[in-house]
């Protein structure tokens, strides 16, 4: 079963400082991932979508790569401003799967 | 451009009562999707539509139903609402199909969510 994990669960940085959020997933055998963002009382928005078979994806100032033989993602975003203060979601599609499992999520705070 | 557009956006239901909620998009989508979310919980599959006509179980499928009504609509039901229900529930759509299939690369959209609290 696969089991996605995103650390930490709340960070907090003042702005215009360049940060990582990191999600890790258990089971290689992805067919994509994809980080989302949801503000308050929102729903989700698809932020970049990294196929199996790409290292690295690239969206104004975010950057996700990819790493499945370590399990590992990352979103990295640079000159953080206040308003990209939200939750940050990352979800991966199983091979032949239809569903997302999506990780818990960090709950991101840019400081003025 | 509407997107994905959940109603009601916000309910209150007493115990043992019933209801539907509304999902509705306009990109032409072919799956849909039914999703919980609940603090430390992350977001849970409902049930999830491949295409029109079809429905699946997800992770938590107990205590509801759903209909596909057609390609724009995907609708789920409460039967007998139980305060375990309280959460917020949001829709999604994606263009293709299965991982594998055309379109299995494209993003999900998300509606912005019916909050339902169960006294």
């Amino acid at each position: 079963k696969q089991e996605v994990t995103q650390i930490p669960a709340a960070l907090s940085v003042p702005e215009g400082e360049n940060l990582v959020l990191n999600c890790s997933f258990t089971d290689s055998a992805i067919y994509n991932l994809q980080w989302f963002r949801q503000d308050p009382g929102k729903g989700l928005t698809s932020l970049l979508l990294i196929q199996s078979s790409q290292r690295e994806q690239t969206s104004g100032r975010l950057n996700a790569s990819l790493d499945k033989s370590s399990g590992r993602s990352t979103l990295y975003i640079a000159a953080s401003q206040p308003g990209d203060s939200a939750t940050y979601l990352c979800a991966v599609r199983g091979q032949g799967a239809q569903k997302l499992v999506f990780g818990q999520g960090t709950r991101l705070t840019i400081n003025p | 451009n509407a997107g994905v557009t959940q109603t009601p956006k916000f309910q209150v239901l007493k115990t043992g009562q019933s209801m539907t909620l509304q999902c509705a998009q306009d990109m032409n989508h072919n799956s849909m999707y039914w999703y919980r979310q609940d603090p430390g919980m992350g977001l849970r599959l409902i049930y999830y539509s491949a295409s029109e006509g079809t429905t699946d179980k997800g992770e938590v499928p107990n205590g509801y139903n759903v209909s596909r009504l057609n390609k724009r609509e995907f609708s789920l039901r409460l039967e007998s609402a139980a305060p375990s229900q309280t959460s917020v529930y949001f829709c999604a759509s994606i263009w293709g199909g299965g991982a594998g299939l055309a379109g299995g690369n494209q993003p999900q959209h998300f509606g912005d969510g019916t909050r339902l609290s169960i006294l």
